[in-house]
């Protein structure tokens, strides 16, 4: 089974606009790390953002925010106020409590959402 | 702080042959994992090691191994090469590798098998 999966293999916005990516998670461990990636046509994998299964407040970094609704078992990615450089795939990540037996797959990643930010 | 390096940044091997990827973390960071960056499987954990020491292993082929030296820098190793092996291969660190810990990547190695 999937423990991660994105919905939307590919999004168009239009610049300055807010964008949302949809990550739906499974995890049976009460403990665990949800994080965000963007990956340019570079390749790099940058880290944009991180939310513990502990956390109450949604996390927020700059522009991004993550809207965390754990019984829903949900990590969103929301870009605010997109540009032209946020063009680049995006990736959400977990990984589950290496200390309770879990985790031992390091990062879990779904297949990602190619963004395209159109002037 | 410096961020993570990998070397090289392009391979080309041919089958059969074998290949050794670096990668330095994060200074102060002692966790590094590697992952396999497919367009058909996407991105896929190797292992990850931890003071030298291997703490977590991927569903891979006894042909990939890896090790960690005591500065925290780490090698991997893909033997008998095959064609289905051409991926990019990001490395990445964490200060302990625990769950909540931030892995920070390098810009990858991409290997191409002919």
């Amino acid at each position: 089974a999937q423990k991660i999966t994105q919905t939307q293999p590919g999004m168009f916005v239009q610049e300055k606009e807010a964008v949302t990516l949809d990550c739906t998670y499974d995890t049976s461990d009460q403990s665990y790390g949800l994080f965000w990636y963007k990956q340019p046509s570079s390749g790099e994998m940058i880290f944009l953002i991180y939310q513990g299964s502990y956390d109450e407040q949604n996390a927020t970094e700059g522009r991004y925010s993550l809207n965390f609704q754990k019984a829903r078992k949900s990590a969103n990615l929301v870009i605010s106020a997109s540009q032209l450089g946020d063009s680049a795939m995006y990736f959400c990540a977990m990984r589950e409590d290496f200390y309770s037996g879990g985790g031992a797959d390091g990062l879990t990643f779904g297949k990602g959402t190619h963004l395209i930010i159109q002037p | 702080k410096a961020g993570v390096t990998q070397t090289p940044r392009y391979l080309i091997k041919t089958r059969g042959q074998q290949v050794t990827l670096s990668c330095s973390p994060i200074s102060g960071h002692r966790s590094v994992s590697w992952y396999q960056q497919t367009p058909g499987q996407g991105l896929q954990f190797l292992f990850e090691y931890f003071s030298e020491t291997q703490r977590n292993k991927g569903n891979f082929p006894g042909r990939f191994s890896g090790r960690q030296f005591s500065n925290s820098r780490s090698e991997m190793n893909v033997s008998t090469l095959e064609l289905g092996d051409s991926a990019l291969y990001l490395c990445a660190s964490s200060p302990s590798g625990g769950n909540t810990d931030t892995q920070y990547f390098g810009p990858g190695t991409r290997l191409t098998v002919l």
